[in-house]
């Protein structure tokens, strides 16, 4: 059964600083893993998707990598801003044995605060 | 184009009723998924259609909890005779399935139905 752990639980950081989240996986056979971010009171927003082929992925001030090997993700927050203050969450997307991609696991999430 | 809707936004029942939670995903997807995210807890996956079939129902909770889905758009999650454990948010997400390769599998969500079992 897939396990998916995001460290740290929570960070609160000033703003402007650069900083990590990591999120690990206990199986590797994945298709794919996903990064959202999810504000108070509301629905999942998607920030990153990288495939299993791929080794990372960018968007903006987001950078993802991916090490399906060691079962490790990262993701990366360049120039951090008090917009990004939101909790974020790793998901894993595993192998379906008919082919396609079933649903995803989730990790607990990283509550980032990111001060004025 | 629209993302994923869902309704209502908010439901409170009492114990022992039944509900039903739809959610309408975006236009061309045929792969659609039901989460739960209960306070203190992550995300849970519940069920997945690919199509109008469900290939494995084992992630509902309990047999009080079905989902149906027709013509390959709309799906409802039907809970009956509610218990005060099944408040949580329920989220709803769809992806071009298997229209596209496995790995460009990006889910997109809904903002949820929050449900509350007095």
């Amino acid at each position: 059964k897939q396990e998916v752990t995001q460290i740290p639980a929570a960070l609160s950081v000033p703003e402007g600083e650069n900083l990590v989240l990591n999120c690990s996986f206990t199986d590797s056979a994945i298709y794919n893993l996903q990064w959202f971010r999810q504000d108070p009171g509301k629905g999942l927003t998607s920030l990153l998707l990288i495939q299993s082929s791929q080794r990372e992925q960018t968007s903006g001030r987001l950078n993802a990598s991916l090490d399906k090997s060691s079962g490790r993700s990262t993701l990366y927050i360049a120039a951090s801003q008090p917009g990004d203050s939101a909790t974020y969450l790793c998901a894993v997307g595993s192998i379906f044995s008919g082919g396609g991609a079933d649903g995803l696991t989730f990790g607990k999430g990283t509550h980032l605060i990111i001060q004025p | 184009g629209a993302g994923v809707s869902q309704s209502p936004s908010n439901k409170v029942t009492e114990k022992g009723k039944d509900v039903e939670l739809r959610c309408d995903p975006i236009s061309g997807h045929t792969a659609l998924y039901w989460y739960r995210q209960s306070l203190g807890q992550g995300l849970e996956f519940l069920i997945y259609f690919q199509g109008n079939s469900a290939p494995d129902k084992s992630g509902l909770p309990s047999d009080r909890f079905s989902a149906e889905r027709t013509g390959g758009s709309v799906s409802t999650l039907t809970i009956q005779r509610t218990q005060q454990e099944d408040s949580a948010v329920y989220l709803c997400a769809s992806s071009l399935g298997r229209q596209g390769p496995p790995g460009d599998n990006e889910q997109f969500f809904g903002p949820g139905t929050r449900l509350t079992v007095l």
